[in-house]
């Protein structure tokens, strides 16, 4: 069936470093895709969205870049930070009232 | 900042016992959903609720499982007879439309023993 999937399990960065994780998708109708931070023992937040009429989009610290050509999917974090350690998920929409989330990358980063 | 609040944060029970998990969405939103995460595994899909009934369930969201908003406030799980492998972190989830973002509740650990 039609799933999410990330590349990388467990990421560790440097303090000040940019992040980048990534995340396949398999899906080619799937035409929202969200990033989600989960930290331990909470519930996911929400970090960044984007639609697949576009193929970037930036907040504060992150951006998500969009490949529908090879249905891929990153999260960018500029100059992470101890507080940016977390599971992160990709997850996926258009399947009408749900999201089907990744795996999750364990982005550990050290000081 | 509007939050989805959940009720309990961790809730015991023994196998085949009833279990009743509460949450209160994000007021003006419309979309309601319940979500569960087995201890280091990925979030899956439950069930998805809008205008006082069902839009969408999963495989998982079989006859054990029951989703209600008794008033204007509060949208419920239950687990009628739940057993061992219900034992997971079961997450509230309230959005304002299809395809936006879903906001989560902290969750409720739910151990069943």
């Amino acid at each position: 069936g039609e799933s999410v999937g990330l590349h990388l399990p467990t990421l560790s960065v440097q303090e000040g470093d940019n992040s980048i994780i990534n995340c396949a998708y398999s899906n080619s109708a799937s035409d929202y895709f969200i990033w989600y931070k989960q930290e331990s023992g909470k519930g996911p937040q929400f970090i960044i969205d984007i639609r697949s009429n576009m193929d970037k989009r930036q907040g504060q610290r992150v951006t998500v870049l969009l490949n529908k050509t090879v249905k891929h999917l990153s999260l960018q974090i500029a100059a992470t930070q101890p507080g940016d350690s977390a599971v992160y998920f990709c997850a996926e929409g258009g399947y009408g009232n749900k999201l089907v989330f990744g795996a999750g990358t364990i982005l550990r980063v050290k000081s | 900042e509007p939050e989805v609040t959940q009720t309990p944060s961790h809730q015991v029970t023994q196998m085949g016992q009833e279990v009743i998990l509460r949450c209160v969405p994000i007021s003006n939103h419309l979309y309601f959903y319940w979500y569960r995460q087995i201890l280091g595994q990925k979030v899956e899909f439950l069930v998805s609720f809008y205008n006082n009934e069902i839009s969408e369930k999963s495989e998982i969201f079989d006859d054990q499982f029951s989703v209600e908003r008794p008033d204007g406030s509060n949208f419920t799980l239950k687990i009628r007879s739940t057993k061992l492998e219900d034992s997971a972190m079961y997450f509230c989830a309230s959005g304002r439309g299809l395809n936006t973002e879903a906001f989560f509740g902290q969750g409720t650990r739910l151990t069943v023993v």
